[in-house]
């Protein structure tokens, strides 16, 4: 079964600190594992995905196939990243996208 | 092009009515699919379309929805005999998959459908 669990609903930290939203899957094969974003009143958008291996807004995010895990991190939180995160997995070719219940990212001053 | 678009942005209807939403896809665009979305869970795939192939559906399209791509470019959802269930917002998304390059093909999401079913 394809699945994706995001463990926490809502994650708090304050400006500055270390983050890390957590993202477990469970898939048989190759996934293709993405991190999405949606910012207040915004549409959802592709933060970024294991494949391409780069950091985007000081967010990265390592594979990790042993413990099947895919968390995202960014060593110092910014307020600019309050937003709801979700974590996606995918087969090849990019088909269908299978969510993770998504976490909240809030980021206080 | 200003990305995806879906209309109506917002709709209520009564239990028992049917719902048609349109999405229009980034242009050229030859992948779109259609997910749902409720409160306090992530998207939910629904179904997909290669050009006006409709190529998966997902067991949660019961018989009252069908999708539709007639011309490989827009596409319309339409919910029959609405009921309270249906409730969420319906995301569509485009992507352009080369086959040749067999290359990610990132999707991009419109801005949702929020339905509400009286």
């Amino acid at each position: 079964a394809q699945r994706v669990t995001q463990p926490e609903k809502l994650l708090s930290v304050f400006k500055g600190a270390p983050v890390e939203l957590k993202c477990n899957y469970s898939y048989s094969g190759s996934p293709e594992l993405f991190w999405y974003v949606q910012y207040s009143r915004q549409r959802l958008q592709l933060l970024l995905r294991h494949i391409s291996r780069e950091s985007i807004k000081g967010f990265t995010a390592d594979l990790n196939k042993g413990e099947t895990s895919f968390h995202l991190k960014k060593p110092f939180a910014q307020e600019g990243d309050s937003a709801m995160y979700y974590c996606a997995l995918s087969g090849r070719y990019g088909n269908k996208l299978v969510f993770g219940a998504g976490t909240i990212l809030r980021v206080k001053s | 092009d200003t990305g995806v678009s879906q209309d109506p942005r917002h709709k209520i209807t009564k239990r028992g009515q049917n719902v048609t939403f349109r999405c229009d896809p980034i242009s050229e665009h030859n992948r779109l699919y259609w997910y749902r979305q409720t409160l306090g869970q992530g998207p939910e795939f629904l179904t997909y379309f290669q050009n006006e192939a409709q190529l998966e559906k997902s067991r949660l399209l019961s018989d009252r929805f069908s999708a539709e791509r007639p011309k490989g470019s827009f596409s319309t959802l339409e919910i029959q005999r609405t009921e309270q269930g249906d409730s969420a917002m319906y995301l569509c998304a485009s992507s352009f998959l080369d086959l040749r390059a067999s290359s990610y093909n990132e999707q991009f999401f419109g801005p949702g459908t929020r339905l509400t079913v009286l």
